[in-house]
């Protein structure tokens, strides 16, 4: 019965890959979000979905693209992994007008 | 632009000891502002939200207060336990903005 779910929860990849990243969650949310930690622990906003629209883009690059088929889902794809997209990526929902966000449990990817 | 600090980056004491971690933000204009939890290799859990029009929160032996004006927040840990060891970040949601801007984090480690 986990609320926000990710997978892979560990990600192993060379440079120049294309991967994704999946989360899902069972709150009936309507807004879900990426977030990246990196190597200082830092973590910044990526992507914001409202109601499977784009609302938030923080200056990612493109080769990250989110895409959202329904509201309970948000998922990440990366174009031509660089060794400096190395990081955690967690996602987490929350309901619109609502405050508190919910967290998964992190995607911890690793490219060489 | 919205700037969230902490301090200490690292804080270690006995346990049973009372203590504080610092959050600062550079722009008072917030919807809110909160206290998560973060075990190691786990997820964010929410302890505490703040309301921009409210001066403090608590939930058992923690208590938060908010200074909007001087944008400081404070968390406030009674009688520390080992359990409480973790990172714990302070992020705020910028006034018309859906999306949080978390500080660095300070490590807190309790020793027996």
């Amino acid at each position: 019965d986990t609320a926000v779910s990710q997978t892979p929860k560990y990600l192993v990849t060379q440079m120049g890959n294309d991967k994704s990243i999946k989360c899902e969650q069972n709150l009936g949310h309507d807004t879900m979000y990426w977030y990246k930690q990196d190597s200082k622990k830092f973590l910044k906003i990526m992507f914001s979905y409202n109601n499977k629209e784009l609302i938030i883009n923080e200056t990612v690059p493109n080769r990250f693209s989110p895409k959202s088929p329904d509201k309970a889902h948000l998922n990440l794809h990366i174009n031509s992994l660089e060794l400096g997209d190395s990081a955690v990526y967690f996602c987490a929902s929350e309901t619109w007008g609502e405050e508190t966000q919910y967290f998964g449990p992190g995607t911890r990817l690793l490219v060489l | 632009k919205q700037e969230v600090t902490q301090i200490p980056a690292a804080l270690s004491v006995p346990e049973g000891e009372n203590l504080v971690l610092n959050c600062s933000f550079t722009d008072s204009a917030i919807y809110n502002l909160q206290w998560f939890r973060q075990d190691p290799g786990k997820g964010l859990t929410s302890l505490l939200l703040i309301q921009s029009s409210q001066r403090e929160q608590t939930s058992g032996r923690l208590n938060a207060s908010l200074d909007k004006s001087s944008g400081r927040s404070t968390l406030y840990i009674a009688a520390s336990q080992p359990g409480d060891s973790a990172t714990y970040l302070c992020a705020v949601r910028p006034r018309g903005a859906q999306k949080l801007v978390f500080g660095q984090g300070t490590r807190l480690t309790i020793n027996p």
